[in-house]
C-alpha cells in the first residue's frame, strides 16, 4: 500500500542537541511538506519541497534545515537554534497540478525535550 | 497571508447533525479543504472546494462562499467514532499543494 511513514513516532532530546525526524513515501508525489502542530494552534508550515535538489522556507523555517535528495525523501532536522521545539511534527506529500493536489499526512513524530 | 476562524470546539448528540463554520481572509483563494484529525493521529482528507456551492460525500458535507470567504463543514448522522479535531485549511493561487490551516475545531459527541 502507498503512503508515508514517518520515524521515530516519539522521540526525547536533550536541549543543545540536534535530532533528525525521517519521512518516507511511496506515492511517487512530486511535492514533500512539513508542518509543526502545537495544542490550540493550526499547522504551521516548516519547509516544503517541490522537486528534487531543491526547498523553501515555509513560515516557520527559523531553526529547522531539511534535504531532498531523492524524491522519496525528505528528513527534518531540528536544530539547537530551534527555541521551542517540543511540538508534534507532520510531513506531507502531494501530487502537484490544476486540480486538489490534496496532501497525505504520515502518523506524526512527536518530539519532547527534556 | 490568511486568517482562518473556526470554533474551537462543538458538543452533539449521537445521531444528530453538527455544522462546523469556518472564515477566511486571503488575497487570492484557490481552494478550501476539510480534514479529520483524532488525537495523536494524521490529518485524513474529508473535502475539497474550489467553486461555490455543496460538495456531499455520504454523510459529510462541505459548502464553500467564495464572496463571503466562508465554508462549512456537514456532519450528519454522528457516530462516536466522529468525535475528533475537524481542520479547515485554505490553498492560495499558485501555492500548489501549500496550505494555511485553521487551528481546528474539536467536535466531541455524546451518546
Amino acid at each position: 500500500d502507498g503512503g508515508i511513514t514517518q520515524s521515530p513516532k516519539y522521540l526525547f532530546r536533550k536541549e543543545g542537541q540536534n535530532v533528525t525526524l525521517s519521512c518516507e513515501q511511496n506515492l511517487n508525489h512530486d511535492a514533500m511538506y512539513w508542518y509543526r502542530q502545537d495544542p490550540g494552534q493550526g499547522l504551521r508550515l516548516i519547509y516544503y519541497s517541490q522537486i528534487v535538489n531543491d526547498f523553501q522556507k515555509g513560515d516557520i523555517a527559523e531553526g529547522y534545515s531539511v534535504s531532498r535528495e531523492k524524491k522519496e525523501s525528505f528528513p527534518l532536522t531540528v536544530t539547537s537554534a530551534q527555541k521551542n521545539p517540543t511540538a508534534f511534527y507532520l510531513c506531507a506529500s502531494s501530487t502537484q497540478s490544476s486540480g486538489a493536489n490534496v496532501l497525505t499526512f504520515g502518523a506524526g513524530s512527536r518530539l519532547t525535550v527534556l | 497571508g490568511q486568517n482562518i476562524d473556526q470554533p474551537t470546539e462543538m458538543t452533539a448528540t449521537e445521531g444528530a447533525i453538527v455544522q462546523i463554520n469556518c472564515t477566511y481572509q486571503t488575497s487570492g483563494f484557490n481552494g478550501l479543504f476539510w480534514y479529520q484529525q483524532h488525537a495523536g493521529e494524521a490529518p485524513t482528507f474529508l473535502s475539497y472546494n474550489v467553486l461555490d456551492g455543496l460538495e456531499e460525500k455520504g454523510r459529510f458535507s462541505s459548502f464553500l462562499s467564495r464572496s463571503k470567504g466562508y465554508s462549512y463543514l456537514l456532519l450528519k448522522e454522528l457516530q462516536m467514532k466522529d468525535s475528533a479535531s475537524y481542520l479547515c485549511a485554505v490553498r492560495e493561487k499558485d501555492s500548489w499543494g501549500k496550505l494555511q490551516f485553521g487551528a481546528g475545531t474539536q467536535v466531541v459527541v455524546t451518546p
